[in-house]
């Protein structure tokens, strides 16, 4: 299987706790993206990366969570000190940007259940 | 206002209907435009990308209005496969690329 593959699919932890996301993204792309998605909305944009570059993070990613690409291949999504409010889905994508187009391929998601 | 808008649904049409998306975006510095379709707890997966011309790709029709700002999506002879939440997704490039998705439109095919 050639797609975006995501781990773990499912995480329960208790609030306080950290948890980290790995994304392996199909692999001739260059731009890579995390986003959280929750019931009944589309996914919220988090942060990408051009190759290992973190080129941009949304206002919403607090201090708490950070995300690396150390060699421009998988990326890792931690969130330190989780709160009942991180609880959603985590999106990874990735895409080969062309011009102006940029088709994203999304893997499976990660679940996160924060008690 | 909402950078990406679409209609609120949900949509619940009979098998063989035509049925019409619309969404809307704010920003005009926006350059490229997709719609995705997303089933219940799966990812979202590429439908279409929504060229300037407008493409068609068998029963799906997408077009563009950049002077009104809307992209729409038509689906003609919906099957009960078509079942699921549609997502139009805006990429601007200001210092970076921003991709934005809307809050989805949610279609139920009916036998």
């Amino acid at each position: 299987d050639t797609g975006v593959s995501q781990n773990p699919r499912h995480k329960i932890t208790k609030r306080g706790q950290n948890v980290t996301f790995r994304c392996d993204p199909i692999s001739e792309h260059n731009r890579l993206y995390w986003y959280r998605q929750t019931l009944g909305q589309g996914p919220e944009f988090l942060t990408y990366f051009q190759n290992e570059a973190q080129l941009e993070k949304s206002r919403l990613l607090s201090d708490r969570f950070s995300a690396e690409r150390p060699k421009g291949s998988f990326s890792t999504l931690e969130i330190q000190r989780t709160e009942q409010g991180d609880s959603a889905m985590y999106l990874c994508a990735s895409s080969l940007v062309q011009g102006a187009y940029n088709e994203q391929f999304f893997g499976p998601g990660t679940r996160l259940t924060v008690l | 206002r909402k950078e990406v808008e679409q209609d609120p649904g949900p949509f619940n049409v009979p098998e063989g209907a035509t049925v019409a998306f619309n969404c809307t975006y704010s920003n005009s510095a926006s350059q490229s435009f997709f719609w995705y379709r997303q089933d219940c707890r799966k990812e979202p997966k590429l439908l279409m990308s929504v060229y300037s011309s407008g493409n068609e790709d068998g029963r799906f029709t997408a077009q563009l209005n950049r002077a009104s700002q809307y992209i729409s999506l038509l689906i003609r002879d919906s099957k009960l496969s078509d079942s699921a939440t549609y997502l139009c997704v805006v990429n601007q490039k200001t210092s970076y690329d921003k991709v934005i998705f809307g809050p989805g439109t949610s279609l139920s095919v009916i036998p």
